[in-house]
Order: structure tokens, then sequence, then C-alpha cells
């Protein structure tokens, strides 16, 4: 596709469930990245990919995130036993690697935790 | 980690006027990037600055980078309904991994006709 691509736009989930995000980055584009942004709290960095390296995870905020990127592309963002503050809209990004160089962001997906 | 502050927090201007908002680092910038996220929408990029001192322009949006004070500001000219939005700094996070932003908690811009 011409841009960054997120799955599912929107996700309503119960307390204690498990969640899948899927970002599928622009073709071509080495890194790519997930922020998290709550209301009131600004975007927040969560990972980020560069080609094959391993990821940098110093910015998951415990250890039920984490995060895969198969084949250097897809990435999917998963939140085991979720719980009402992970509510917040979780932004896809993916860029040429360059450094520094100009971020490509999806239209997010919009997870809320009842 | 660098902490950045956007001011103001909000803003309503009416179409035609001018305004600026400012992006204030705790640390040294060595580049700033800004960008507009329209609601309910992924981020869209505006510019990039990154020597002191440096200015550039998009349309009737201008943003200038003082390395001295640390500080970054967007001006924009004529303000347009289509101007709304939310508008967020981002810096070099540093991460040791490579390079990744840390942005500000943006600034929510509303244009009345």
């Amino acid at each position: 596709g011409a841009g960054v691509s997120q799955s599912p736009s929107n996700k309503v989930t119960e307390k204690g469930k498990d969640v899948e995000l899927r970002c599928d980055p622009i073709s071509g584009h080495t890194a790519l990245y997930w922020y998290r942004q709550s209301l009131g709290q600004g975007l927040e960095f969560l990972i980020y990919f560069q080609g094959n390296s391993a990821p940098d995870k110093s910015g998951l905020p415990s250890d039920r995130f984490s995060a895969e990127r198969t084949g250097g592309s897809v990435s999917t963002l998963t939140i085991q036993r979720t719980q009402q503050e992970d509510s917040a809209v979780y932004l896809c990004a993916s860029s040429l690697g360059t450094d520094p160089g100009e971020l490509f962001f999806g239209e997010g997906s919009r997870l809320t935790v009842l | 980690s660098q902490e950045l502050e956007q001011s103001p927090q909000s803003l309503i201007v009416q179409e035609g006027k001018n305004l600026t908002i400012n992006c204030t680092s705790s640390k040294t910038l060595y580049g700033l990037y800004w960008y507009k996220q329209k609601y309910g929408e992924g981020l869209i990029f505006l510019m990039m600055l990154q020597k002191g001192g440096e200015e550039k322009s998009h349309e009737k949006i201008t943003a200038k980078l003082d390395e001295k004070k640390q500080q970054s500001s967007l001006h924009i000219t004529a303000s347009q309904p289509s101007h709304a939005g939310i508008y967020l700094c981002g810096a070099d996070i540093g991460l040791n991994s490579g390079y990744a932003l840390n942005f500000g908690k943006g600034t929510s811009l509303l244009v009345t006709p």
C-alpha cells in the first residue's frame, strides 16, 4: 500500500484478555516504531525495529507488552492480560532508517479495555 | 531522557490571525521535528530543523530552531481552518540502538471562522 496500514482501527476488550495489533509498514522502509498515545500523556515510545537487528524494547512499559516483526516487514504488538490503563491509541510508524529522517505514521489502533 | 515541553497546550484563534507554538527541550537540541495530527488520524511530518538558527517554511507555516535556548518555535501566518489540529514537536531520544523520536504532549489548535 501507499502508506502505513494498521489493524484493527478499533478494539474493545475485557480486562485480562490478550490483544494483537498489526502494522504493515511502507514497502522498503527498514525502520519500524510503535508508539502509544494516551489522553493527556502525549506520544510514548514503545519499541523500535531496524532491519534484521534485535529490537530496542527500552520503551515497553511492562513485560505484558511484546512485539515482533516478521521478515523485516509486518509487525505485531501483543499486549497480554490487558489492564484498563492500557487503553490508548497505538501508533505505528516506519521510515527509511536514515538518521535522522521522516517518520510515516499509520492512523493508529484505538484500544479500549473495559 | 529528553523532555519536551510545548506551549501553549491549546489555542483558539480567529481565522486570519497569526499564532506561535513553542517547544522547549530539557537538553541540547541536535535536531527538532514538527508533526501535525488531525483529530483521529496519524501524524503528518511538517519539517525538520537540524542546525542552530535554521528556519524553514512550508506554505504559511514557519519553524525556527534556537540551539542556545534549546527551543523551537512554529509560526502560522494568516491561519485557516485547515490549520486546525494537534502540533507535536519531536527530538531524537538517543537510543543506543539507533534513531527514534521523543515527542512533546502537543498543542491543540482550533481556528474559528
